[in-house]
Parts: C-alpha cells; structure tokens; sequence
C-alpha cells in the first residue's frame, strides 16, 4: 500500500504571505488531485495532474506534479483567510489513496 | 451536471442502536460509489466501495455494511453502534476507478 506524507501537517501564516505544501511518496502515480476541505464539509476538487512536471494554476494557487510522478507541491500567492482549510492530495496507483493533509490558518 | 446528496448532516445515536446514511447520486449513470471515514488529523479511511448494483468491497473489517440497491443509491448501515463509530462519514462517486472523487457534504456521527 503507497503513502501519501504531507508536510507540513500544521500552518499558521499571516494574510499577504506565500506557502507551500508538499504530497510525497514512494510510489509513482499514474494521476494526483489535490482538494480542499472546509470545517463539516467534504473535500472539494482543486486540480488533477497527470503528466511528469505539469504545472498547473489556479488563480493564486500553483499546482505542481513531480518529473517523477511521485510527489507533488501546491503554492499559494498572497495567502487570504478565505484559503483556510484541510488541503488533501490524492494519488492513484492501482488504488486511489489520499494523504492526512495539510491544515492550513490564514489569519487577517 | 452531477450533484451528490448525503443525509442526515448530524446523527447522535445510542450505543448499540442500528445506523442508516444514505447517499445518492444524481447526473451520471454507472458510477464508482464510495463510504469514508474521517478521524481527526488522520486523513480518509476507505470503508466500502461499489462499482455497480449489489457489488460491495469492504477495506476494513468493521462493524458496518453497505449496500448498493439501485444505480446511483449507496446506504452505510449497521446493526449495532459502538462508542468507536464515531467520526465523520463521507460519500464519494467517480466515473471510474482512476479518476477523481466528489464528496458529498458529509455527515457527523456522534455516539453516546
């Protein structure tokens, strides 16, 4: 069974900064999505990466699948409290598996 | 388009009291239907997955059952609640097996 390690588990930053989160594993992915959750709801699609390298951007978010296809990076510009939620990556080898998640606070 | 719908929102039951959720499906046809649990800090826990009427796959031994009685109808039941079934429980479709999921908006489940 392929893990999925998000790093950082926690983080707090300031309203106007610029963060990255990371989805590793050892295993390579045939795709990978990234979601974001909000307190009581479900997870809700951001993106989808499936080629080696892709980068992918959504408004202030930057998406990025490794050469590899084993890990992958989301960055976010100009962080807003409105970006605050349980970021999770998903990846698909035989079997779709997701990460714990990166809790993500964005305080005005 | 597709919408998912998942109910009750909040659930509190007594311990060894039976549990049905339900989760339906509308805007495709023949979808891949799933029942997660979330923990705290712990991610998705993959419960049960259908990929058609009457086909069931359980990934973790427990003490809850799916079903799957029509197409686009997956029910999360069990006979008797333990403290330990407590969680946040989570709907999901896809088109097929390597393509992404859509959650439904989850339901809280408290035992006492």
């Amino acid at each position: 069974t392929q893990l999925l390690e998000q790093s950082p588990q926690f983080l707090s930053i300031q309203e106007g900064e610029n963060l990255t989160v990371y989805c590793n594993s050892s295993s390579v992915f045939s795709s990978l999505q990234w979601y974001r959750q909000e307190p009581g709801e479900g997870p809700v699609l951001l993106v989808t990466v499936v080629t080696g390298g892709e980068v992918k951007k959504l408004k202030r978010l930057t998406f990025q699948f490794g050469d590899a296809r084993k890990d992958s990076s989301l960055h976010i510009t100009a962080a807003q409290p409105g970006d605050t939620g349980l970021y999770l990556c998903a990846g698909y080898n035989n079997d779709m598996r997701f990460g714990a998640g990166t809790r993500l606070t964005v305080k005005p | 388009s597709q919408t998912i719908h998942q109910w009750p929102a909040t659930l509190v039951q007594p311990v060894g009291s039976p549990l049905s959720l339900e989760c339906t499906v509308e805007g495709t046809s023949n979808p891949n239907l799933y029942w997660y649990r979330q923990a705290a800090g712990r991610g998705l826990q993959l419960l049960f997955y259908s990929v058609g009427i009457g086909q069931i796959s359980s990934e973790v031994p427990q003490n809850l059952s799916a079903s799957r009685p029509q197409d686009r109808q997956f029910i999360l039941s069990s006979k008797k609640l333990l403290l330990s079934d407590s969680g946040f429980y989570l709907c999901a479709w896809s088109v097929r097996e390597n393509q992404p999921q859509h959650f439904g908006d989850g339901t809280r489940l408290s035992i006492l």
